[in-house]
């Protein structure tokens, strides 16, 4: 069954370090979206892209954060220079265009010191 | 503005009938989602309701009240491996094309024996 991946599964970086969060979607999913989750907390929209632009974005997704589709299958996240308060789970989902339920990768742990 | 309550957490004993309650207030309605959140891991898709009633899926089914912004989760003949966080989840009303999801906190289920 295909399935969303995610890489690297745990990040450790250090304040003001950018990272990169690399996903590829389900191959025939055209929809992509970001979510985090601060431990023990509830699941957070970030961003949507489609159609190789950023669709919706939140309050969270600032002019720190950015995404690219650098070719066919990568769908990426960029945190340019992390804060303490970044330290989350990034999930990583797609849906295709018949059905609206979205499939989430299996996460990266996030660790800003 | 979107609000989104679920209990925060349920126990009950392998074998029998749990219901998990949710009710939202959003702006504007466009489906409701069920997720299984294991501890550390991804929210995996159970369900999706967006006209009234009763949708049945083998030992999962969710239930949708529109006018009353209320759906339910039951989960029948309760196994261990149920026990995880539960969570409730909508898509907004407006037809955009990558519309987010927004996420209760969710329950955590505890099966006993």
């Amino acid at each position: 069954e295909p399935e969303v991946t995610q890489t690297p599964s745990h990040q450790v970086t250090q304040m003001g370090q950018e990272v990169i969060l690399r996903c590829v979607p389900i191959s025939n999913h055209l929809y992509f979206y970001w979510y985090r989750q601060i431990l023990g907390q509830k699941v957070e929209f970030l961003v949507s892209f489609y159609n190789n632009e950023i669709s919706e974005k939140s309050e969270i997704f600032d002019d720190q954060f950015s995404v690219e589709r650098p070719d066919g299958s990568n769908f990426t996240l960029k945190i340019r220079s992390t804060k303490l308060e970044d330290s989350a789970m990034y999930f990583c989902a797609s849906r295709g265009t018949i059905h609206y339920e979205q499939y989430f990768g299996p996460g990266t742990r996030l660790t800003v010191t | 503005g979107q609000n989104i309550d679920q209990p925060t957490e349920m126990t009950a004993t392998e074998g029998a009938i749990v219901q998990i309650n949710c009710t939202y207030q959003t702006s504007g309605f466009n489906g409701l989602f069920w997720y299984q959140q294991h501890a550390g891991e991804a929210p995996t898709f159970l369900s999706y309701n967006v006209l009234d009633g009763l949708e049945e899926k083998g030992r999962f089914s969710s239930f949708l009240s529109r006018s009353k912004g209320y759906s339910y989760l039951l989960l029948k003949e309760l196994q261990m491996k149920d026990s995880a966080s539960y969570l409730c989840a909508v898509r907004p009303g407006y037809t955009g094309t990558a519309s987010k999801l927004t996420f209760g906190t969710g329950t955590r289920l505890q099966v006993t024996l």
